[in-house]
């Protein structure tokens, strides 16, 4: 069964500080990893999807890096705003198999950029 | 676009109480889904939906069923609620093909008293 971990739960950083959340999975066979953020009491925003055959993708200050064989991704954001704060969620879908529309999410890392 | 759309935003039920929480999408998305998420717990898909008529279960599917009869709404009803039901339950919608990229509602907070 598929687990995805994410470390740290928490975090807290200075404003303009670079920074680096992890996620890693314990199957290998994904078809694809995808971040999001949450805010309180909101739904979830797709940030960046990473297909199994690419190595990472960017978006803005937002960079996610894939390495499947060693299932782990990690989610780098630069120069980290207040606006920032937000609990990250990274989700993994399988290859194929019964199982193979369903998500697997961790359980986030929480983010608070301090100004 | 709307998105995802869910109604109603907060719920309090009592026990053995039945609801139904609504889900709408407009991106002509044809696969639907529903999860589940506890404090300090990862999402937990209940039931999904690759088109109208056809659905089926997710992990957490006990307590729970849906319908879709049409490819913009998927209903999840809740018969004779629990309160391990408490939970805060999203809706979310993708294309069949190429990414799959998910696309969540606001969510519906439920809890049960």
């Amino acid at each position: 069964k598929q687990e995805v971990t994410q470390i740290p739960a928490a975090l807290s950083v200075p404003e303009g500080e670079n920074l680096v959340l992890n996620c890693s999975f314990t199957d290998s066979a994904i078809y694809n990893l995808q971040w999001f953020r949450q805010d309180p009491g909101k739904g979830l925003t797709s940030l960046l999807l990473i297909q199994s055959s690419q190595r990472e993708q960017t978006s803005g200050r937002l960079n996610a890096s894939l390495d499947k064989s060693s299932g782990r991704s990690t989610l780098y954001i630069a120069a980290s705003q207040p606006g920032d704060s937000a609990t990250y969620l990274c989700a993994v879908r399988p290859t194929s198999g019964a199982g193979s529309y369903q998500l697997t999410f961790g359980k986030g890392t929480k983010l608070s950029v301090i100004p | 676009n709307a998105g995802v759309t869910q109604t109603p935003k907060f719920r309090i039920l009592k026990i053995g109480q039945s609801m139904t929480l609504q889900c709408a999408q407009d991106m002509n998305h044809n696969y639907m889904y529903w999860y589940r998420q506890d404090p300090g717990m990862g999402l937990k898909l209940i039931y999904y939906s690759v088109g109208a008529g056809i659905t089926d279960k997710g992990e957490v599917p006990n307590g729970y069923n849906v319908s879709r009869s049409t490819t913009e709404d998927f209903p999840l009803r809740l018969e004779l609620a629990a309160p391990s039901q408490t939970s805060v339950y999203f809706c979310a919608s993708s294309y069949g093909t190429g990414s799959l990229e998910q696309y969540f509602g606001p969510g519906t907070r439920l809890t049960v008293t």
